[in-house]
């Protein structure tokens, strides 16, 4: 079965620092990796996704994540955060064949001035 | 742009009465979800449905039920509110063609209260 951790419950930096958060999945078989977004008292808004093909993959608002099967993560990346950046971040796996997502327990980025 | 539209965004129950939160999406899509998000513990699955008339437990039914009578509406059941039951709901859907990649959409959610 499917699953995803997201190490870290709440990550903090300060503006213009580089942002990181972390995922880790499992999974069977190749997967469909996705990270939203969600900002406060809203729903989930997708940021990026990878399916197959080019292991880095671009999403909105300067993220980026890269998908490394030898690791088995999918790591969330920014190169310079932005104070509009401080959100709740989800990594999620596609469970195969149902189209089920299965969610990490989120990550909290704040982003000090 | 998709747009999944949860009826409520706030509702303050009592404990014991019966609650309906309701949930519209004007893409046609097939696949509709219902979540509750809870801190530390992420977004869980409590029902879904691949199509009218048709509907699958998540992972933690217990306590709701749902009904989607029209492909557009998907809606959560809570028989007799719970105070257990204080949480955000997120409603999603997705398509269900072969170049959808399981992408689902969310709505605003609704901060359920039952005191």
């Amino acid at each position: 079965a499917q699953s995803v951790t997201q190490l870290g419950s709440h990550v903090s930096v300060s503006e213009g620092a580089l942002v990181l958060l972390r995922c880790n999945y499992s999974s069977s078989v190749p997967p469909y990796l996705f990270w939203y977004v969600q900002y406060p008292n809203q729903g989930l808004q997708l940021l990026l996704k990878y399916t197959t093909g080019a292991t880095l993959v671009k999403g909105i608002n300067g993220f980026e994540a890269e998908f490394k099967k030898s690791e088995t993560s999918f790591h969330l990346t920014k190169p310079s955060a932005h104070m509009s950046d401080a959100a709740e971040y989800f990594c999620a796996v596609s469970e195969s064949n149902t189209g089920k997502l299965i969610f990490g327990q989120g990550t909290t980025l704040q982003v000090k001035p | 742009d998709v747009k999944v539209t949860q009826s409520s965004r706030y509702l303050v129950k009592r404990t014991g009465e019966k609650v309906f939160l309701e949930c519209v999406q004007d893409m046609d899509h097939e696949n509709m979800f219902w979540y509750r998000q809870d801190p530390g513990l992420g977004l869980r699955l409590i029902y879904f449905s691949y199509d009218v008339k048709m509907k699958e437990k998540g992972d933690i039914p217990e306590g709701y039920s749902v009904s989607r009578e029209k492909k557009e509406r998907f809606s959560l059941i809570l028989e007799s509110a719970s105070t257990n039951q204080t949480s955000m709901y997120l409603c999603a859907s997705s398509s269900a063609g072969t170049g959808a990649l399981d992408i689902q959409y969310f709505g605003a959610g609704t901060r359920l209260s039952v005191l």
